[in-house]
């Protein structure tokens, strides 16, 4: 079994729309999360950090749920230029190197 | 400033072939990891170095596969006699000393025939 787990998608929206990703990892010790972002053919470059009390960051909002083990996102008034894949991170028991989700696949259409 | 640079951006190599993929980190970043990326996988760990120290090589797939950084600061990924299933996007990244965010380089696309 996967450390970290998502659902692939692919997610299919309308702009404007308010999308919500999950994603649940196995190690109860983890300590750090994030969401990364993928463009096609591109590299991952971090979209933000999760913390336990949650946060927010404009349109992007991160929740983890530690009892459960499962970290969210979700994406209001979608735009176009949301559509890339969403990778849930969480670090590993090293403490330095990252587990990668799969990722979440988001298009975003006109 | 420059972002994490690779090299070549793209590898095309016939089975049994040895390649070398070269890793720029971001100046001052001691923290240098590589990363394996399958199609539609997310990336796998292979290795991470701290200045020229290989701390960790836990996720290399086998033995085929080698890392270096002697300076402590440009990393050579290497790997011998590749394999079809050595075909993968390797992503290189480096994180400054206060950590956590890692920054990724683009990527070589090795293609294996």
């Amino acid at each position: 079994r996967k450390e970290v787990e998502q659902d692939p998608g692919p997610f299919n929206v309308p702009e404007g729309a308010t999308v919500a990703f999950n994603c649940t990892y196995s190690n109860s010790a983890s300590q750090s999360f994030f969401w990364y972002r993928q463009d096609c053919r591109k590299e991952p470059k971090l979209l933000m950090s999760v913390y336990s009390s949650g946060n927010e960051d404009g349109r992007f909002t991160a929740q983890l749920n530690r009892a459960s083990q499962y970290i969210s996102l979700l994406i209001r008034d979608s735009k176009l230029s949301d559509s890339a894949t969403y990778l849930c991170v969480v670090y590993r028991d090293s403490g330095y190197a990252l587990n990668f989700g799969k990722g979440t696949s988001l298009l975003v259409t006109p | 400033g420059a972002g994490v640079s690779q090299s070549p951006r793209y590898k095309v190599a016939k089975r049994g072939q040895d390649v070398a993929l070269r890793c720029d980190p971001i100046s001052g970043h001691v923290s240098l990891f590589w990363y394996q990326q399958a199609l539609g996988q997310g990336p796998e760990f292979l290795t991470y170095f701290q200045n020229e120290a290989q701390l960790d090589k836990s996720g290399l797939p086998s033995d085929r596969f080698f890392a270096e950084r002697p300076e402590g600061s440009v990393s050579t990924l290497k790997i011998q006699r590749t394999q079809q299933e050595d075909s993968a996007v390797y992503l290189c990244a480096s994180s400054p000393p206060q950590g956590p965010e890692q920054f990724f380089g683009p990527g070589t696309r090795l293609t294996v025939l």
